[in-house]
């Protein structure tokens, strides 16, 4: 029982450098979600894929980019890494269809930059 | 657009004692209303969820909601508070694309 898997764990970049966090699920959910984890603001929606395909902004979309590439995975990408990226990064998942089934996360990325 | 909000940043409680983490909501038609626990260094796991007509949800680990419409919140409790209980709780509400969470409040039982 995987659930939802995030790599890398951790990852340390400098200002300027481009990296992507990767993201898989085996719950054959259509809905996926990244986040990002800082101290006193909660969890702030940074994009969300509704099904395979598509991908629509959320609350803090700037400076992200990402990617829908099967029903599986949905991958986050940092062009230009800013110190205010430094975050814990949170993958998730859920079914599209049922709107009051919870949803799953991945254990996150920490990620600073420097 | 549809928001929850904790207006407690931190809650104390003795072990023993019952706990309240409140949450109220803001959405249009019915709301789809969750609570998350997140320990260190871990992602997050759900509690519990509101179904529409049972104002009372029992969830994992002895926790449960109270679902108030008038009062729009949705509050979290547990009779008896254990130290084990100490934790970050999130309340969330989701839409049909997406899902948003409160700021979190930091839950700690002290013996």
């Amino acid at each position: 029982n995987a659930g939802v898997t995030q790599t890398p764990k951790f990852q340390v970049l400098k200002t300027g450098q481009s990296m992507t966090l990767q993201c898989a699920q085996d719950m054959n959910h259509n809905s996926m979600y990244w986040y990002r984890q800082d101290p006193g603001m909660g969890l702030r929606l940074i994009y969300y894929s509704a099904s395979e395909g598509t991908t629509d902004k959320g609350e803090v979309p700037n400076g992200y980019n990402v990617s829908r590439l099967n029903k599986r995975e949905f991958s986050l990408r940092l062009e230009s890494a800013a110190p205010s990226q430094t975050s814990v990064y949170f993958c998730a998942s859920s079914e599209r269809e049922r709107v009051n089934t919870e949803a799953f996360f991945g254990q996150g990325t920490r990620l600073t930059v420097v | 657009a549809q928001s929850v909000a904790q207006p407690e940043d931190q809650v104390n409680v003795a072990e023993g004692n019952p706990l309240t983490v409140k949450c109220t909501y803001s959405v249009s038609g019915n709301p789809y209303l969750f609570w998350y626990v997140q320990y260190p260094n871990r992602g997050l796991q759900f509690l519990l969820k509101y179904i529409t007509g049972d104002n009372l949800v029992k969830g994992s680990y002895g926790f449960e909601a109270e679902f108030n419409k008038s009062q729009t919140s949705f509050h979290l409790k547990k009779p008896s508070a254990l130290v084990s209980d100490s934790a970050l709780y999130f309340c969330a509400v989701r839409g049909l694309n997406d899902m948003r969470f409160g700021a979190g409040t930091r839950l700690t039982v002290k013996p």
